[in-house]
């Protein structure tokens, strides 16, 4: 089946610094990637919609200064977490759709913890 | 207002036991309901996939069912292992717009032995 990655799987660092995530659809291509935050004992919430080849859609109350989204290709969306503080700290997880005629599949990575110190 | 709710919020059961987890939703229009199973850690990975049609599918020891009328979905686990303990995760699809999945909160299953 196919498969959505991310790197790092897990990162710490220190308060002021950024960090980048890499999200990659592996044998699909995907126009859209989603990416969401997941605090503990909490769902998902998505943050913001990349795609491909234009600038990504933010939900509300999501900074789009802060939450840099880079959806270069057909298989890479990264996201970059500037100036990070110690809230930022959570469980990032991307989603890929794998369309399949007028249906799709919705693929979900394997997270990426951040540790903001 | 498009809401998902999962009951029970958590749940302890013996190794080998049956549970069933349930989901009530408000979204419309409503275009499909996913099942997925997230390990501590880990992203969600798809169980089931329920269209407005199907009332029951299963997939190995995991069992969901659809009452498109009443807007309930139930998964069922049989015989439960150790290795179901996870959350479990409601996700229904609406037909209209692009941010159109809608996330339950959850069900965070432990089977102890």
């Amino acid at each position: 089946g196919a498969v959505v990655s991310q790197h790092p799987s897990w990162v710490i660092c220190k308060s002021g610094t950024s960090v980048k995530i890499e999200c990659r659809s592996l044998d699909f291509q995907a126009t859209t990637m989603f990416w969401y935050r997941q605090f503990p004992k909490q769902s998902l919430m998505l943050m913001a919609t990349s795609n491909e080849g234009s600038k990504a859609t933010y939900e509300q109350g999501v900074e789009k200064d802060k939450f840099l989204i880079n959806h270069a290709s057909l298989t890479l969306s990264t996201l970059t977490v500037t100036s990070a503080h110690p809230e930022d700290s959570s469980f990032y997880i991307c989603s890929a759709r794998d369309w399949r005629g007028s249906s799709y599949e919705q693929y979900f990575g394997p997270g990426t913890r951040l540790t903001v110190t | 207002k498009n809401q998902v709710e999962q009951s029970p919020q958590s749940l302890i059961i013996l190794e080998g036991k049956n549970c069933t987890l349930q989901c009530n939703y408000t979204v419309s229009p409503f275009s499909n309901l996913r099942w997925y199973k997230q390990d501590t850690g880990r992203g969600p990975v798809s169980l089931t996939i329920m269209t407005f049609s199907e009332n029951t599918k299963s997939n190995g020891r995991y069992t969901a069912t659809l009452d498109a009328d009443t807007k309930q979905s139930s998964l069922h686990i049989t015989a439960s292992q150790l290795s179901d303990s996870a959350s479990y995760i409601c996700v229904v699809i609406s037909e209209t717009g692009a941010n159109n999945l809608f996330f339950g909160t959850g069900t965070r299953l432990t089977v102890i032995p």
